[in-house]
């Protein structure tokens, strides 16, 4: 029923300190991605869940992201000692599966806006 | 380097006239073309999905078109709304699912 939904909508942080945001997907969808939007910026992958699958965590900045896909259903984003440079919206979104067939299309939640100060 | 570039960054009308937005890319191996409108606050949401054996496609009052050999694509909106107000992103699949974003086009409707 749903479509995708995260959590917070909205986090502001201090400089250093380790914040978790939360994706979940439509239901049934196998297919999970996370990616980043820079204030005047276009979308960056960061990483994708595929069923039980190794992640494709190429885009990950730098060893302080990392993110887990608990059950094949939720995942979380942990950005750890953060910077400001990691000011962004965050955006999750889920697919049925992959491929270039529009049966696959990625649905995306609203986002969470990551503040560091 | 895959790369997706829009144009131009933003862009006012009257509402009721057309537009039309452009994309070009350098991305390969292509799958496939998507526009995506994103209202602010919003997740982006697909108004047309192309592949690259296809020149054109429609969604209502949003036409796309791709040429591959040239790889350019357009988004031509007809008779804006107020509410067509908002970011539309190109985006490019490499491969079956990692897509490549453009900065986007940042369009403004005005009454």
């Amino acid at each position: 029923g749903a479509g995708v939904s995260q959590s917070p909508s909205n986090k502001v942080t201090e400089k250093g300190k380790d914040v978790e945001l939360r994706c979940d997907p439509i239901s049934g969808h196998t297919a999970l991605y996370w990616y980043r939007q820079s204030l005047g910026q276009g979308l960056e992958f960061l990483i994708y869940f595929q069923g039980n699958s190794a992640p494709d965590k190429s885009g990950l900045p730098s060893d302080r992201f990392s993110a887990e896909r608990t059950g094949g259903s939720v995942s979380t984003l942990t950005i750890q000692r953060t910077q400001q440079e990691d000011s962004a919206v965050y955006l999750c979104a889920s697919s049925l599966g992959t491929g270039s067939s529009s049966y696959n299309e990625q649905f995306f939640g609203p986002g969470t806006r990551l503040t560091v100060l | 380097k895959n790369q997706v570039e829009q144009s131009p960054q933003s862009l006012i009308i009257l509402e009721g006239k057309n537009c039309t937005l452009q994309c070009n890319y350098t991305v390969s191996p292509f799958s496939n073309l998507r526009w995506y409108k994103q209202d602010t606050g919003r997740g982006p949401v697909s108004l047309t999905i192309m592949t690259f054996s296809e020149n054109t496609k429609s969604n209502g009052r949003y036409t796309a078109t791709l040429d591959a050999d040239t790889k350019q694509s357009s988004l031509h909106i007809t008779a804006s709304q107020l509410s067509d107000s908002a970011s539309y992103i190109c985006v490019v699949i490499h491969r079956d699912y990692k897509l490549i974003f453009g900065s986007g086009t940042r369009l403004l409707v005005r009454p």
